[in-house]
């Protein structure tokens, strides 16, 4: 069963628009991760947060964290076509629950030119 | 440079037969993982291995599967007698420490199975 939920399941946007979703989990993380999957290909680790971290950035890429809700968000600016892809999060448990990660079920991201 | 890969990419089984697939992860990682992602859905986790160690498989879903590590490099998950429901995206990931060092997984392009 998969521990997250991700908000909205679909989103069609206009290129250069931000793009946000949210991901929901249900228990204690030792770290958040997004990925990327492109039609047909394997998952690309975009960004990871860890559980005593709020806020992170990287290039377009901004993620939040509140652990007392047990939610994260992905927020994606000035978005590109080449940023149609579906973006899940996957959380890493703590202690031996660390060796695996757990998805949620995507967001499909469709950026239009 | 190499990354992970996974062959066959695509494989078609009729049902009732086995199937053998192939990982190999980036030289060098410690940990490698297999999930499986059906159609629309995340990838949901299979089974864990620490060099050849294998320390969870707690997602198999039966035990018609089966992945071995023999050196710790290159993985096979094996699926027995096959059944519709298998039918899926077979994903191998790896990583360069122990799991526990929470790291990134470097994910393999997959190989769809479907079964007929």
């Amino acid at each position: 069963s998969q521990q997250g939920e991700e908000d909205p399941q679909a989103l069609s946007i206009q290129e250069g628009e931000n793009a946000t979703m949210n991901c929901s989990y249900k228990t204690s993380i030792n770290n958040l991760q997004w990925y990327r999957q492109n039609s047909g290909r394997g998952l690309v680790h975009l960004i990871l947060i860890r559980s005593n971290e709020r806020e992170k950035h990287s290039g377009r890429l901004r993620v939040t964290l509140d652990t007392s809700k047990k939610s994260s968000s992905l927020l994606i600016t000035a978005s590109r076509a080449a940023d149609t892809a579906s973006y899940f999060c996957a959380t890493a448990g703590q202690g031996a629950a660390g060796n695996k990660l757990t998805f949620g079920g995507g967001t499909r991201v469709l950026v239009k030119p | 440079g190499a990354g992970v890969s996974q062959s066959p990419r695509y494989k078609v089984a009729k049902r009732g037969q086995d199937v053998a697939l192939r990982c190999d992860p980036i030289s060098g990682h410690v940990s490698l993982f297999w999930y499986q992602q059906a159609l629309g859905q995340g990838p949901e986790f299979l089974t864990y291995f620490q060099n050849e160690a294998q320390l969870d498989k707690s997602g198999l879903p039966s035990d018609r599967f089966f992945a071995e590590r023999p050196e710790g490099s290159v993985s096979t998950l094996k699926i027995q007698r096959t059944q519709q429901e298998d039918s899926a995206v077979y994903l191998c990931a790896s990583s360069p420490r122990w799991s526990y060092s929470y790291n990134e997984q470097f994910f393999g392009p997959g190989t769809r199975l479907t079964v007929l």
